[in-house]
């Protein structure tokens, strides 16, 4: 199966400040990747997919980019409502699909 | 309003079975394939299973492969996902998920655009 590494683990920042999560495979996977949110006690949310498509009703804020192995989400503006936990997800059909071990957003 | 709504998780012993249920609502449910994704208490997310629209597609994590089988009524709106000789690793909340693209063959390849608020399995003596 293809691995879904996803760094850092935990970030802390400031309200108005620029994130950038990444997400690396161990294998190439196109553009064959999405991001989620997941706030806490909530379902997942689609933010991206297909490594840059943002998802109907995700404030613009938020953007994807990648392709093969490498893979970033940023928030451009980090808000309150943004402090929650960030997965990636690769669907390369010759695969099962994977999910990265999540990334912990948190407002300073 | 789409929705989908999980239900049927429970505590239950090591080597029992459960079904668990996903009911659609809001939008065309034999246009999509459909999946199971499932999250132990304080960890990451983990496919467990999908089917594709009309059930001629179907996959299943090596975890669960033999154990649990996945099915859909799409005459009712429904997926199902039926859990043999549960073991304490299969304790989690369980997830039902929309496919973004209609229609698709290769059930693995599609992001998830709708969640459910998951049922939470529980299996401990």
């Amino acid at each position: 199966d293809i691995q879904m590494t996803q760094s850092p683990s935990t970030l802390s920042a400031s309200i108005g400040d620029r994130v950038t999560i990444t997400c690396r495979a161990s294998q190439t996977i196109s553009s064959w990747l999405a991001w989620y949110q997941q706030r806490p006690g909530k379902a997942p949310k689609l933010l991206i997919y297909q490594a840059s498509s943002l998802e109907s009703g995700v404030p613009s804020r938020f953007s994807g980019s990648g392709s093969g192995t490498e893979f970033t989400l940023t928030i451009s503006s980090l808000q309150p409502e943004d402090s929650a936990i960030y997965y990636c997800q690769q669907y390369n059909s010759f695969s099962p699909t994977t999910f990265g071990q999540g990334t912990k957003v948190e407002i300073k | 309003e789409v929705q989908l709504v999980e239900s049927g998780g429970g505590l239950l012993q090591p080597g029992r079975s459960l079904r668990l249920s996903c009911t659609a609502s809001g939008f065309t449910f034999d246009d999509y394939a459909m999946h199971w994704v499932r999250q132990p208490p304080g960890k990451g997310l983990e496919w467990v299973s999908s089917i594709s629209w009309k059930s001629g597609t179907i996959g299943y994590a090596d975890s669960v492969k033999g154990r649990f089988t996945i099915s859909r009524d799409n005459a009712k709106n429904s997926l199902f996902l039926q859990m043999n000789s549960l073991r304490a690793e299969d304790t989690a909340l369980y997830f039902c998920a929309k496919g973004r693209m209609t229609k698709i063959v290769v059930v693995t390849s599609d992001a998830y655009d709708i969640w459910g608020q998951g049922t939470m399995v529980t299996v401990s003596s």
